[in-house]
């Protein structure tokens, strides 16, 4: 059975801290993706990033930047600068490579102050 | 322009009633869903479709009936709402399974 865990339930930081979001997962598969969604106060789910369990490449877009590491299943989310903006509840979720469901973690609450 | 339209963003209704949320997607999608999302903010698969077959129902109660009439859209009937049903419900679309979902605004169900 496919598990995603996010140890974090809240974070809290002062505006340009930066800040991890961690995600751990536990899946039977060979080949699996791995998604980050962000859902703003606004309540959509926005889609932000899905990598293949075959990259293990990290990945940066802008202020926000990705560490796969298949060794100890996690697949973490860093924030360089945060912004109030980036306040939001954060999902790490999971699917199978041909699957017809993600399996979400229970999501991080950030809070970012000014 | 919306990818994923749900109507309504808002639904109140009483203990008993049935009532239905219709979605719709523009992308060009094979593959739709229904996530439901409770108190807690936990997002779970409810069903998933496939070209307008279903492929999975993830023990659902019977009360809940999904139909996809064409590739674009997938509704959600609910028979007898009870209290628990309370609760955000998501569709989404993706082009095939594994790939990345886009969600709905979400319909915010309030049984009372």
């Amino acid at each position: 059975a496919q598990k995603v865990t996010q140890a974090q339930t809240e974070i809290s930081v002062v505006e340009k801290e930066d800040v991890t979001l961690d995600c751990v997962y536990e899946t039977r598969d060979t080949t699996y993706y791995l998604f980050w969604y962000k859902q703003p106060p606004s309540g959509e789910l926005v889609f932000l990033i899905r990598r293949n369990s075959f990259d293990e490449q990290n990945e940066i877009s802008g202020r926000y930047s990705w560490n796969f590491q298949k060794s100890t299943s996690s697949f973490n989310f860093t924030i360089t600068a945060s912004q109030v903006v980036d306040s939001a509840v954060y999902f790490c979720a999971l699917s199978e490579f041909y699957g017809n469901k993600l399996v979400f973690g229970a999501g991080t609450i950030l809070r970012v102050k000014s | 322009d919306t990818a994923v339209s749900q109507t309504p963003k808002y639904l109140v209704t009483q203990m008993g009633n049935d009532k239905s949320i219709k979605c719709e997607q523009n992308l060009g999608h094979d593959t739709m869903y229904w996530y439901k999302q409770d108190s807690k903010k936990f997002l779970k698969i409810m069903f998933s479709y496939n070209n307008k077959e279903l492929i999975i129902n993830e023990t659902v109660p019977n009360r809940f009936s999904p139909k996809s009439p064409d590739k674009a859209h997938l509704n959600l009937h609910i028979n007898s709402l009870e209290l628990g049903d309370s609760a955000v419900y998501f569709c989404a679309s993706s082009r095939t399974g594994g790939t990345e979902a886009f969600f709905g605004q979400g319909t915010r169900l309030t049984v009372v």
